[in-house]
């Protein structure tokens, strides 16, 4: 059962638009949250979080925010730019506990 | 020594072989954890060490296993391979309970 979701595999967003990634969660207990992203040959590298008590953190052209009546976080990324092109992986724990991974979305900025 | 570090890159094994997978940690991170990625698929949790005891297993059958040294190095064990256990294998460590976890660039394995 997958407990941490991304519905879009992909994304495409021209040079200086802004990327918005979306992540929805199923299990109420998670209290953390989570952005990684992924260069081809390289493990996850760790991008932004939030814990459940925010709705929103900002880490300079990172913004991610957290609905937790909707289940729901979207990490914004503006301006994008071409070297932001990679896999994201949402991530939600439940206490200090292990990392739950959606499937990724393959984000491309385009020039 | 900085990042976590990981070996082999990449390996090869027949089914029913056994394989170790080995990593090697940042000073001072205690936890380390173990994940599987599929192909197309979001890093899965195999099981957690804190202090060299197992303190968490994800949806993993017994013949997956792992220790965990006191220099801060630890190995992913698999026994009787199987064609599914084809995949990335990330360790990942953290000093004690602070969420930041290091990922390494993982062991590619692939089982024929």
């Amino acid at each position: 059962d997958q407990q941490v979701k991304q519905n879009s595999p992909s994304l495409s967003v021209q040079e200086g638009r802004i990327s918005i990634l979306n992540c929805d969660y199923t299990n109420s207990m998670f209290d953390y949250f989570l952005w990684y992203k992924k260069y081809p040959a390289e493990g996850p590298t760790f991008l932004i979080s939030i814990s459940s008590i925010k709705d929103k953190n900002e880490d300079g052209r990172f913004t991610v925010f957290l609905n937790k009546s909707a289940k729901h976080l979207s990490l914004h990324i503006v301006p994008s730019q071409p070297g932001d092109s990679a896999v994201y992986f949402c991530a939600a724990s439940a206490g200090a506990n292990n990392l739950f991974f959606g499937t990724g979305t393959r984000l491309t900025v385009i020039p | 020594e900085t990042g976590v570090t990981q070996s082999p890159t990449h390996l090869i094994k027949t089914r029913g072989q056994q394989v170790t997978l080995r990593c090697s940690s940042q000073s001072g991170h205690n936890t380390v954890s173990w994940y599987q990625q599929a192909l197309g698929q979001g890093p899965q949790f195999i099981f957690q060490y804190y202090r060299e005891e197992e303190n968490g297993r994800g949806n993993f059958p017994p013949r997956f296993s792992g220790l965990q040294f006191p220099n801060y190095s630890s190995e992913l064990n698999v026994n009787a391979l199987e064609l599914d256990d084809s995949a990335l294998y990330l360790c990942a460590s953290r000093p004690g309970t602070n969420y930041g976890y290091t990922f390494g660039s993982g062991t590619r394995l692939t089982v024929v």
